[in-house]
């Protein structure tokens, strides 16, 4: 039972560089979400989805999109890569009662 | 707005010495306070949840209890292996679609 996988678990950007973390769970798990976590400021809300077709804005949403085909897959995409987003991405999917299932994580790094 | 605030933020043990940590919340209508454990390099991995003050629930060496306005975390003789970086949330009734707020998180060391 693999959870949430994510993908990439590191990659380097430039500046202005765009590029998409990839997230699947195989839970049937309807909310996906995505947290960055920084030293000091703890996990942070980006973007979450209650279902296929249904996302919506969390705390630090600048710079992201998302977008939810099937009820598996949430990808996060970054626009143009800022310094500021460095950082660690988790993605994570969510059972009725509120636990959070996090994948590995993906380091970020731009330059 | 839903607030977390865990302590201490660091915490070493030697083996075997029990202890607990803290985590002072306030929301508005509580849905669940949830414990994670973080090992370095890994994603948070779900411990507990607590609805309810005077709820408590224990898994091996961990018990977690509730009162109304914190959440405890007790470390009965703890081991090398229980060494991570413990984090606390929220689940708040006003906020939409139940979004946790996470506190920074206690960072546990246990020395043999």
């Amino acid at each position: 039972n693999a959870g949430v996988t994510q993908t990439p678990k590191f990659q380097v950007l430039k500046t202005g560089q765009s590029m998409t973390l990839q997230c699947a769970q195989d839970m049937n798990h309807e909310y996906m979400s995505w947290y960055r976590q920084d030293p000091g400021m703890g996990l942070r809300l980006i973007h979450y989805s209650v279902g296929a077709g249904i996302t919506d804005q969390g705390e630090v949403p600048n710079g992201y999109n998302v977008s939810r085909s099937t009820t598996e897959d949430f990808p996060l995409r970054l626009l143009s890569a800022a310094p500021s987003q460095t950082s660690v991405y988790f993605c994570a999917s969510r059972t009725g009662g509120g636990e959070l299932f996090f994948g590995e994580g993906s380091r970020l790094t731009v330059l | 707005e839903d607030q977390v605030t865990q302590s201490p933020e660091a915490l070493r043990l030697q083996e075997g010495e029990s202890s607990s940590l803290n985590c002072s919340y306030t929301v508005s209508g509580l849905r669940g306070l949830f414990w994670y454990r973080q090992d370095p390099g890994k994603g948070p991995e779900f411990l507990f949840t607590l609805y309810s003050a005077g709820e408590e629930k224990e898994k091996e060496r961990l018990k977690a209890t509730l009162t109304k306005k914190e959440s405890f975390l007790h470390i009965t003789a703890p081991k090398p292996e229980d060494s991570a970086t413990y984090l606390c949330a929220v689940r708040g009734g006003g906020t939409s679609y139940g979004k946790l707020t996470f506190g920074q998180g206690t960072i546990l060391t246990v020395h043999p």
